[in-house]
């Protein structure tokens, strides 16, 4: 069975600073890797995502990440951070199975942005 | 375009009492899919969908659960009856026909508190 693995549970950056978010999977294939984002009281909004192809895979508002499969890696990468990204952001695997695409989900990453 | 639309989006109801949730995926969309998110427990797929047919329940927590899908158009999760440990946000998400990469669109989630 997939799953994955967030070791960082809160993070805080000043505003502009870089961003690093670190996610590892576990999966006995080339596994679908997603990063979704979790604004207050919100639903789950997709950031990006990697099936195949080149390993550096580019997202909304600015967010980039990286598969790794040596390091069964997938971290989360901004530049430069905006009041507006603090949320919680969640890593997860997807197994194609039985006719369906399940996704295993991390246990979150809460980012806080420091004016 | 319409997203995957919940409903009720907030519900309050007292212990014992049968809760309904309901779901319309986005129009085309054939895999449709029911998470459960608490803080202790993270968001937790209770059960999934393809063409109408549930393939994998194995996350439903236990006979007080049930989830249906009458028609590509609609689904519901029912809880009967409920304890205050179901309290949670419980989304639902669908995506659409085409490779096992495909996106994964959520809703913005029914928030059941029990009491």
């Amino acid at each position: 069975a997939q799953s994955v693995t967030q070791p960082d549970i809160h993070i805080t950056v000043s505003e502009g600073a870089s961003l690093e978010l670190r996610c590892n999977y576990s999966y006995g294939a080339t596994p679908y890797l997603f990063w979704y984002v979790q604004s207050p009281g919100q639903g789950l909004q997709l950031l990006l995502k990697y099936f195949s192809g080149d390993t550096l895979v580019q997202g909304i508002k600015g967010f980039e990440a990286e598969f790794k499969r040596s390091q069964s890696s997938f971290n989360l990468r901004k530049p430069s951070v905006h009041w507006s990204d603090a949320a919680e952001y969640f890593c997860a695997v997807g197994a194609v199975t039985g006719g369906g695409n399940k996704l295993t989900f991390g246990t979150g990453t809460q980012l806080k942005v420091e004016l | 375009d319409a997203g995957v639309i919940q409903s009720p989006r907030h519900e309050v109801t007292e212990m014992g009492q049968e809760v309904t949730l309901r779901c319309k995926p986005i129009s085309g969309h054939n895999s449709l899919f029911w998470y459960r998110q608490t803080m202790m427990r993270g968001l937790e797929l209770l059960i999934y969908f393809n063409n109408n047919v549930p393939i994998d329940d194995s996350g439903m927590p236990e006979d007080r659960f049930s989830a249906k899908m009458p028609n590509a158009s609609f689904s519901t999760l029912k809880i009967q009856p409920s304890e205050p440990r179901d309290s949670a946000v419980y989304f639902c998400a669908s995506r659409g026909p085409t490779g096992g990469g495909n996106t994964i669109y959520f809703g913005e989630g029914s928030w059941l508190t029990v009491v």
